[in-house]
């Protein structure tokens, strides 16, 4: 079984902080991805990577970083949060471009 | 522009009564579509994949079909225990690995 899985599952954090979110998958899966998900907007692509220390950006990735300096580990930073960076995270991973991508439980992170 | 479209928003329904969930999608050469369970607070976890018009694929009281421009998520006799939202996803238009996610259908199954 694929399993994919995140540091936190709940994160509260202060305006202007740095946070890291960390996804670890265990398929040795290619891809992997950080998406956010917020009510009435569905899941939206952050970043992904197809390899070791490549990354492209989604569709929403200002305020947001990310590193995979191991095929397994795959980073997210949030360089100052704001409020609005409030949401539930999820990493997915996948074997192939096209493939089936496996979730994460979430992170559900608050910034006060 | 890609869309994903999933109706209703929110279905209820008793223990038994079946009923089937919408996915219309606008997307240019479709490369597969994703069906996704996700339980409250939870990751989506992966159900199907279905790739041509006229594919079904069933797991337990679940089958889902395909056709050019929609699936449908078909839930038969459904138990309290299929309750969670449903998922739809299409691989967008001109990159191989974005997935485009729709919004979900909400069910509850009751008693």
């Amino acid at each position: 079984d694929v399993k994919v899985t995140q540091s936190s599952r709940y994160l509260v954090k202060r305006t202007g902080e740095k946070v890291f979110l960390e996804c670890v998958q265990d398929m040795d899966h290619e891809n992997m991805f950080w998406y956010r998900q917020d009510p009435g907007l569905g899941l939206r692509l952050i970043y992904f990577s197809y390899d070791v220390k490549m990354k492209e950006k989604g569709d929403i990735p200002e305020g947001y970083s990310v590193s995979r300096e191991k095929k397994e580990r795959f980073s997210l930073i949030l360089e100052s949060a704001s409020t609005s960076q409030t949401s539930m995270y999820l990493c997915a991973s996948s074997l192939l471009v096209q493939e089936t991508q496996y979730f994460g439980p979430g992170t559900r992170l608050l910034v006060l | 522009e890609d869309q994903v479209t999933q109706s209703p928003e929110a279905l209820r329904l008793q223990e038994g009564e079946s009923s089937s969930l919408n996915c219309s999608y606008t997307v240019s050469g479709l490369r597969g579509l994703f069906w996704y369970r996700q339980d409250p607070g939870k990751g989506p976890e992966f159900l199907f994949t279905l790739y041509s018009a006229g594919e079904e694929k069933e797991k337990e009281r679940l089958k889902a079909t395909l056709t050019k421009k929609e699936s449908f998520l078909h839930i038969t006799a459904p138990k309290p225990e299929d309750s969670a939202t449903y998922l739809c996803a299409v691989p967008a238009t001109g990159t191989a690995s974005k997935l485009t996610f729709g919004t979900g259908t909400r069910l509850q199954v009751t008693l």
